[in-house]
């Protein structure tokens, strides 16, 4: 199994360009949920997914979007970029409501300049 | 609001020695506490995790205490070694109600273990 799989690795982007962050998972599982990584802040919830067709706000929503039309892929999608959009984004998926371990992908740095 | 922290920001300890990091959360209603290794470049993966109802466990040289009339938890790294460097996350989550197995992070850990 590849596990979880991000693309790209990194990307630059310009004020006001727009892009999806690629996420897939290979084991199955119903729970993904996509994160920002910002320096000396820890992970922040940005949106999560219980299932095809199911997703809902985390902590930090506001400019991006995502959709769950398969169990297997999770894109999140940047409209407008801004620099507070410039992080590291990981992706993570957990095989169900009674399990606990979440299993991340290697992640993506994007830089909005 | 910052439901889980961690301290300290940074941590220098010498091959061989313990070190110890320390969580602590606000929402009682937290039932799981994981602890996250993140080496540079990578993602977080899981290294231990420990439920209320125990007090500590356990893995190899990994060790959590967890205080729960406290709301604090803390992880143990005996006969630290240099492949320990890494940044270690705390977190803690629900398993039922509102906000439901989402993970809520502290603001990590960077270990350094010197030879």
């Amino acid at each position: 199994n590849a596990g979880v799989t991000q693309t790209p690795k990194f990307r630059i982007l310009k004020i006001g360009q727009s892009m999806t962050l690629q996420c897939a998972q290979d084991m199955n599982h119903n729970y993904m949920y996509w994160y920002r990584q910002d320096p000396g802040m820890g992970l922040k919830l940005i949106y999560y997914s219980v299932g095809a067709g199911i997703t809902d706000k985390g902590e930090v929503p506001n400019g991006y979007n995502v959709s769950r039309s398969t169990t297997e892929d999770f894109p999140l999608r940047l409209e407008l970029a801004a620099p507070s959009q410039t992080s590291v984004y990981f992706c993570a998926s957990k095989e169900g409501q009674h399990t606990d371990t979440q299993y991340f992908g290697p992640g993506t740095r994007l830089t909005v300049l | 609001q910052q439901q889980v922290k961690q301290s300290p920001q940074s941590l220098i300890v010498q091959k061989g020695g313990i070190s110890i990091i320390n969580c602590a959360y606000e929402n009682t209603a937290f039932d799981y506490f994981p602890w996250y290794q993140q080496f540079p470049g990578k993602g977080p993966a899981l290294l231990i995790a420990i439920r209320p109802d125990v007090s500590e466990k356990k893995e190899g040289r990994f060790t959590i205490s967890f205080n729960k009339s406290a709301k604090q938890f803390s992880l143990h790294i005996m006969d630290s070694q240099p492949g320990d460097s890494a940044t270690y996350f705390c977190a803690a989550s629900r398993r039922s109600g509102a906000g439901s197995y989402q993970l809520t992070f502290g603001k990590g850990t960077k270990l350094s273990v010197i030879p």
